[in-house]
């Protein structure tokens, strides 16, 4: 299985910040790579796929980047809507695993 | 706007089979694939498996040989069986939406997840 982790495992920042996940596989997923948002109770939702697409929908200040085992997720302006647990999953091969998750808080 | 929603019981006893539904609404069971995930308390996301109406299916090994996920087109329906349960699949169960494209598979809709506990 790809093994799939991710960097702070949870980070404390204000409203206005910008904030930064990362996301690293443990070999090469090109590019299949999305983002899941999880606030507390809830189902995941998704944000980012293939990488670097934003659903639509999404605000404009969620953005990913990178391809290959390094991914980031980045907040350009935080939110207090933004407070959640963010997930990285990979569907390069299956089983398509996901990251230990962030906990973003403020 | 697809909708899901699990249904099942929300107990199950030891070496016994989970058995959940998801009933999807506003579009229909043939044109896309179907998942499901977990979610232990507490703790992160756990791919399940997915299937197509076609009858492809695709497990993660670490429960392939306890799980069996269904499609059901008369009822718009898909259907997730786990046999012989422990404590350690007490979790929230989400169904979702997968979309293929292009070899990307993207879970662009969930249900609200079920809770299923494994208990005497």
């Amino acid at each position: 299985d790809i093994q799939m982790t991710q960097s702070p495992s949870s980070l404390s920042a204000s409203v206005g910040d910008r904030v930064t996940i990362t996301c690293r596989a443990s070999q090469s997923i090109s590019t299949y790579l999305s983002w899941y948002q999880q606030t507390p109770g809830k189902a995941p939702k998704l944000l980012i796929y293939a990488a670097t697409s934003l659903l639509s929908g999404v605000p404009s200040r969620f953005s990913g980047t990178g391809s290959g085992t390094d991914f980031s997720l980045s907040i350009s302006s935080l939110h207090p809507d933004d407070r959640a647990t963010y997930y990285c999953q990979q569907s390069f091969n299956s089983p398509f695993t996901f990251g230990p998750g962030t906990r973003v808080d403020f | 706007q697809v909708q899901l929603q699990e249904s099942g019981p929300g107990l199950v006893k030891p070496s016994e089979t989970l058995s959940l539904t998801c009933t999807v609404s506003r579009s229909s069971i043939t044109s896309f694939f179907w998942g499901w995930i977990r979610q232990p308390p507490g703790k992160g996301l756990e791919w399940v498996g997915h299937g197509f109406y076609s009858g492809t299916t695709s497990y993660n090994p670490s429960l392939k040989s306890r799980v069996t996920i269904s499609i059901d087109t008369s009822k718009n329906q898909t259907s997730l069986q786990l046999t012989s349960v422990t404590a350690a699949d007490t979790a929230v169960y989400y169904c979702a939406k997968v979309i293929k494209s292009a070899s990307y598979y993207i879970l662009d809709s969930w249900g609200q997840g079920i809770l299923v506990t494994v208990s005497s």
